[in-house]
């Protein structure tokens, strides 16, 4: 059970936002929400996360509803090699591995 | 650059053989490391903890006497696939937590991909 429900894929032209919805409806207090990304035959790359601010970083935007059952990831100027499989997960911490789903398969096209 | 290196990055074995893959931490300690696992288009899934010094933690529907982990130091887990079939071919993924970090984040490996004949 990944706790996160994402579409199963998304297209966008190279150059604009790319803007991937999550949604997280039953998180709770403690839980973080965590962005990674796997390129094709990579191991999975961490993007951003965020606990109920809005967060920024060199990669991507993370942006987290009031009420924090969802959250948009946002690529500000997508390119080509930002085609891969993203995963929205939610974790509390501590010792136990991250649970992933099926992710959005995001296609940037030229 | 990588903060949690696997090796090897991809293998091909017989079947009946055993293979073995290595993660380590790079200029940090890890006394949990988690190990994945990926089949073609689908995701990772989680297949057991590594705790340094003590039993691996296996999932459930994962078999402890086929996947042996060992997390002989700080620094590096082994996994083992004995007596490989072709049905273990995947790609095998570790991760450590971020040193200091108790938010849950964690860094990957590059993967190694298992191919039995």
């Amino acid at each position: 059970d990944a706790k996160t429900t994402q579409p199963t894929s998304m297209d966008c032209a190279e150059g604009r936002a790319a803007n991937l919805p999550c949604n997280h409806s039953t998180i709770s207090g403690n839980e973080y929400v965590y962005w990674y990304r796997q390129i094709h035959s990579q191991g999975p790359q961490y993007i951003i996360h965020g606990l109920k601010n809005n967060e920024t970083n060199e990669m991507a935007s993370l942006i987290i509803t009031e009420d924090r059952k969802s959250s948009t990831l946002i690529l500000p100027h997508a390119t080509l090699r930002d085609t891969a499989v993203y995963y929205c997960l939610r974790s509390g911490g501590g010792a136990d591995g991250l649970t992933f789903g099926k992710g959005t398969h995001l296609i940037i096209q030229p | 650059g990588a903060v949690v290196s696997q090796h090897p990055s991809r293998v091909i074995c017989k079947s009946g053989t055993s293979v073995k893959i290595e993660c380590r931490s790079l200029d940090f300690q890890a006394t949990t490391m988690f190990w994945y696992r990926q089949f073609p288009k689908q995701s990772l899934m989680l297949m057991a903890t590594s705790n340094e010094g003590s039993k691996a933690t296996y999932e459930q529907g994962v078999e402890k006497d086929k996947f042996l982990i060992n997390h002989a130091s700080l620094t590096l887990s082994t996994l083992t696939v004995t007596s490989a079939h072709p049905e273990d071919s995947s790609f095998y993924i570790c991760s450590a937590p971020r040193a200091g970090s108790n938010t849950g984040e964690l860094f990957f490996g590059e993967g190694s991909r298992l191919t039995v004949l």
